[in-house]
């Protein structure tokens, strides 16, 4: 059971460019989210999707689009990359988007803008 | 609106005193809240949560939590800090009704000194 995969781990990107993180779940999780991490400002959620065909914004989704391809995947895309968004981003995942349930994270993905 | 405020940045405590990391919260209605820990290069993984009754939470790998209404606090605590315990860990809360999106504190870095 791999629980949440988020791919690349490490990207670098020049400004400007973009590019596509992916996250797939097997949990039959119906919620997926996108955080993003950086030191001192904890996790700020970017954009999540409460189920299947829904997604909306988060606290910080400026520069960032995401598309929930199906139940299992939720992709984070970076149309024009800037140094500001320069960053460890986390994929998570619960059963759903309420309450007590608990979140399942992903590994990380490393993304570095020059 | 709700928030999680972590007042320490870092903690150091030797390897086998007691710890405590402290957490406060802020949420309108009655809270859910959380602990996640986070390894190097590795993902946020779930500790432990309040969810109702008994004030005392306990946890994996030894971590207890106490909830404190009056306090609005969450402080988690382990009575003999391992060398392993070094992580970064997060607080977070969620209120109990409707589908609010989780808010995490912004992390405290537990350093062990063996």
């Amino acid at each position: 059971n791999a629980g949440v995969t988020q791919t690349p781990k490490f990207q670098v990107l020049k400004t400007g460019q973009s590019m596509t993180l992916q996250c797939a779940q097997d949990m039959n999780h119906n919620s997926m989210y996108w955080y993003r991490q950086d030191p001192g400002m904890g996790l700020r959620l970017i954009y999540y999707s409460a189920s299947e065909g829904t997604t909306d914004k988060g606290e910080v989704p400026n520069g960032y689009n995401v598309s929930r391809l199906n139940k299992r995947e939720f992709s984070l895309r970076l149309e024009s990359a800037a140094p500001s968004q320069t960053s460890v981003y986390f994929c998570a995942s619960e059963i759903r988007a309420s309450g007590a349930n608990v979140l399942t994270f992903g590994a990380g993905s490393r993304l570095t803008v020059l | 609106a709700q928030s999680v405020a972590q007042p320490e940045d870092q903690v150091n405590v030797a390897e086998g005193n007691p710890l405590t990391v402290k957490c406060t919260y802020s949420v309108s209605g009655n809270p859910y809240l959380f602990w996640y820990v986070q390894y190097p290069n590795r993902g946020l993984q779930f500790l432990l949560k309040y969810i109702t009754g008994d004030n005392l939470v306990k946890g994996s790998y030894g971590f207890e939590a106490e909830f404190n209404k009056s306090q609005t606090s969450f402080h988690l605590k382990k009575p003999s800090a391992l060398v392993s315990d070094s992580a970064l860990y997060f607080c977070a809360v969620r209120h109990n009704f409707g589908n609010e999106k989780l808010t995490f504190g912004t992390g405290t870095r537990l350093t062990i000194i063996p």
